[in-house]
């Protein structure tokens, strides 16, 4: 009964290629995130989505496209991977306005 | 815009000490501010939030967190500090309407020694 689930955990990839990462919510949230979580620890809002719908979009590379099939999923894949691009990825959920954000385990991504 | 910066990124106590860890923040509208820690190798995990009710705000595993709009501030305190606390904090600000995204600190390491 997890609430924020997110697959693979880990993944160890050569530049180049192309990948996915898959983000669940059970908690019935409207709103989902992607955050990039750098070896200094610093968290950065990559996207969020509403209902299905792309609400924020930061300035990340277009070689990162998110979606969203329904709103308890949004989905991360990563073209053209970069040795820059490896990092902890987090999904997240929330109930806005203003409402706690529940975070997923993460997703350790390593760019060879 | 909102902003939050988070002085310190390293703080180091005793075990059993008190524990602050400084936030402050800017934000054009009343905010909703958030302290979250981080154990390693886990996602992040919500210890307190204030969202306009009481300024002193209590949280899980004996955190507390007070608001202070004059200094624009909501330092995080504990006053007996465990080696169990020894993670990263977060201090995040997001406003009240629709639309107004996190926005998160730099984070704080803490290192609780024996």
């Amino acid at each position: 009964d997890t609430a924020v689930s997110q697959t693979p955990k880990y993944l160890v990839t050569q530049m180049g290629n192309d990948k996915s990462i898959k983000c669940e919510q059970n908690l019935g949230h409207d709103t989902m995130y992607w955050y990039k979580q750098d070896s200094k620890k610093f968290l950065k809002i990559m996207f969020s989505y509403n209902n299905k719908e792309l609400i924020i979009n930061e300035t990340v590379p277009n070689r990162f496209s998110p979606k969203s099939p329904d709103k308890a999923h949004l989905n991360l894949h990563i073209n053209s991977l970069e040795l820059g691009d490896s990092a902890v990825y987090f999904c997240a959920s929330s109930q806005p306005p203003g409402g706690v954000q529940y975070f997923g385990p993460g997703t350790r991504l390593l760019v060879l | 815009a909102q902003s939050v910066t988070q002085l310190g990124s390293h703080v180091s106590v005793s075990e059993g000490a008190l524990v602050l860890l400084r936030c402050n923040y800017s934000s054009s509208v009343p905010p909703y501010l958030f302290w979250y820690v981080q154990y390693p190798n886990q996602g992040l995990q919500l210890l307190l939030k204030y969202t306009s009710a009481a300024t002193l705000v209590k949280g899980i595993n004996g955190f507390e967190a007070e608001f202070k709009k004059s200094e624009t501030s909501f330092h995080l305190t504990k006053p007996s500090a465990h080696m169990s606390d020894a993670a990263e904090y977060f201090c995040a600000v997001s406003g009240p309407s629709y639309g107004q995204n996190f926005v998160f600190g730099p984070g704080t390491r803490l290192s609780v020694l024996p």
